[in-house]
């Protein structure tokens, strides 16, 4: 079945750092989304990305989608505590699995004041 | 607040027992789906329902089944509880293939 690979699991960063997260997918997906969940919360949707090669940012947060519709990165300029949490991406397969949505183990991020 | 509703918020129980958990999707949202979070599994797609029937399931145990109403609220059932199945169970909802939205959870915890 298909399987969404996440890495690294977990990153410490000093605020103002850099910070990037990536995902890899055994099959071409048709779409994928990227969740937050803070401590002791929910996971929120954050943004779908659905065209190869597509790039979208949210403010500090940059969102891209593989070329071959199997890879994805989100990338945080210049981290603050306010982006402490687990990033989870999430890959919608093609054809017969379309309905489901594979969710990758997530990174734990953490952020140094 | 993501409109999503679940209770009970925390749920302790033994092994061997059987629970129920309900979850209210967003108003207007036709799907619901339900997920198991652990520690060392992270997000675990367990069954979707669309509209009162069941659309995919994943990688749900015989020992559990979920259904959805006509009202679209849906209950996860789970028997024959053992340690392992303590975990976070989430329900999300959403408005065809598109984002989800997810409830607060459920905490459960089998002693």
């Amino acid at each position: 079945g298909q399987q969404v690979m996440q890495i690294p699991q977990y990153q410490h960063v000093q605020e103002g750092e850099d910070f990037t997260t990536y995902c890899n997918s055994s099959t071409t997906l048709s779409n994928i989304q990227w969740y937050k969940q803070r401590p002791g919360g929910h996971p929120v949707f954050l943004i779908q990305l659905v065209k190869s090669g597509e790039v979208k940012k949210q403010k500090r947060l940059t969102f891209q989608f593989g070329e071959a519709k199997k890879n994805s990165s989100l990338h945080i300029t210049a981290t603050q505590t306010t982006d402490v949490g687990t990033y989870f991406c999430a890959g919608r397969g093609s054809g017969g699995s379309n309905y489901k949505l594979t969710f990758g183990k997530g990174t734990l991020l953490t952020v140094n004041p | 607040d993501s409109g999503v509703t679940q209770t009970p918020k925390h749920l302790i129980t033994a092994t061997g027992q059987r629970v129920t958990l309900r979850c209210s999707p967003r108003s207007g949202d036709l799907s619901v789906y339900w997920y198991q979070q652990s520690l060392d599994q992270g997000l675990q797609f367990l069954i979707q329902y669309y509209n009162g029937e069941e659309r995919a399931k994943g990688n749900i145990l015989e020992r559990f089944s979920a259904q959805q109403f006509p009202d679209l609220h849906s209950e996860l059932n789970l028997s024959s509880l053992e340690l392992g199945d303590s975990a976070l169970y989430f329900c999300a909802s959403s408005r065809a293939i598109s984002e989800q939205f997810f409830g607060p959870g459920t905490r459960l915890t089998v002693l």
